[in-house]
């Protein structure tokens, strides 16, 4: 249990355009999603939180309307890079939370995206 | 924000060696979760450990809280090359906070 995908895998774009990041929790339901970013040989930097039905949480430093979030089911949330650029090249990696006791995330495998 | 303090930062060890990871805060966490990492792939939950002094065992792993939990640490036993990996400690109420992680080369 506790599986969490993304879709793309791995996206390469052109400077300017915009890229979409899925994620979805497979068999369970997520009110809260995470959005982090990860810098090679670093640890996982987090970007956002995204809460089902409302909008979400940026960490300081973020950009709102560059790292759009949508989180339109229990189950999905999608990040946008608008216009990327280069330095927006990273892995990117969403978590869902467990609703229980004790707070756990659960990690999709990531999206290695690469702007040209 | 609840800061978590990794060490080592690298570890390079001989297959059949033993390891050991610590994790440490100032900070009073209710839970504190232990990950794995392979390049290009999410982190992978390894743990969960929840009550002071506890102790939980996966196989060659053993994971220990303080008694204060205040700091954890992860034990690896006769290592193995399947055991590289990146190695993340995390806690928090709702968002986690991270440790930098101890990335862990197990040579053949």
């Amino acid at each position: 249990g506790a599986v969490v995908s993304q879709h793309p895998s791995w996206v390469i774009c052109k400077s300017g355009t915009s890229v979409k990041i899925e994620c979805r929790s497979l068999d369970f339901q997520a009110t809260t999603m995470f959005w982090y970013r990860q810098f090679p040989k670093q640890s996982l930097m987090l970007m956002a939180t995204s809460n089902e039905g409302s909008k979400a949480t940026y960490e300081q430093g973020v950009e709102k309307d560059k790292f759009l979030i949508n989180h339109a089911s229990l189950t999905l949330s999608t990040l946008t890079v608008t216009s990327a650029h280069p330095e927006d090249s990273s892995f990117y990696i969403c978590s869902a939370r467990l609703p229980g006791f004790i707070d756990e995330q659960f990690f999709g495998p990531g999206t290695r995206l690469t702007v040209l | 924000t609840q800061l978590l303090e990794q060490s080592p930062q690298f570890l390079s060890i001989q297959e059949g060696e033993n390891l050991t990871v610590y994790c440490n805060s100032s900070s009073v966490f209710s839970s504190l979760q232990w990950y794995r990492q392979e390049p290009g792939e999410g982190p992978v939950l390894l743990v969960t450990v929840v009550t002071g002094g506890e102790v939980k065992k996966l196989k060659r792993l053993t994971f220990q809280f303080g008694d204060a939990r205040k700091d954890s640490s992860l034990h690896i036993t006769a290592a193995q090359p399947g055991d590289t990996g990146l190695y993340l400690c995390a806690g928090g109420l709702y968002k986690l906070s991270f440790g930098a992680g101890t990335t862990v080369t197990v040579r053949a």
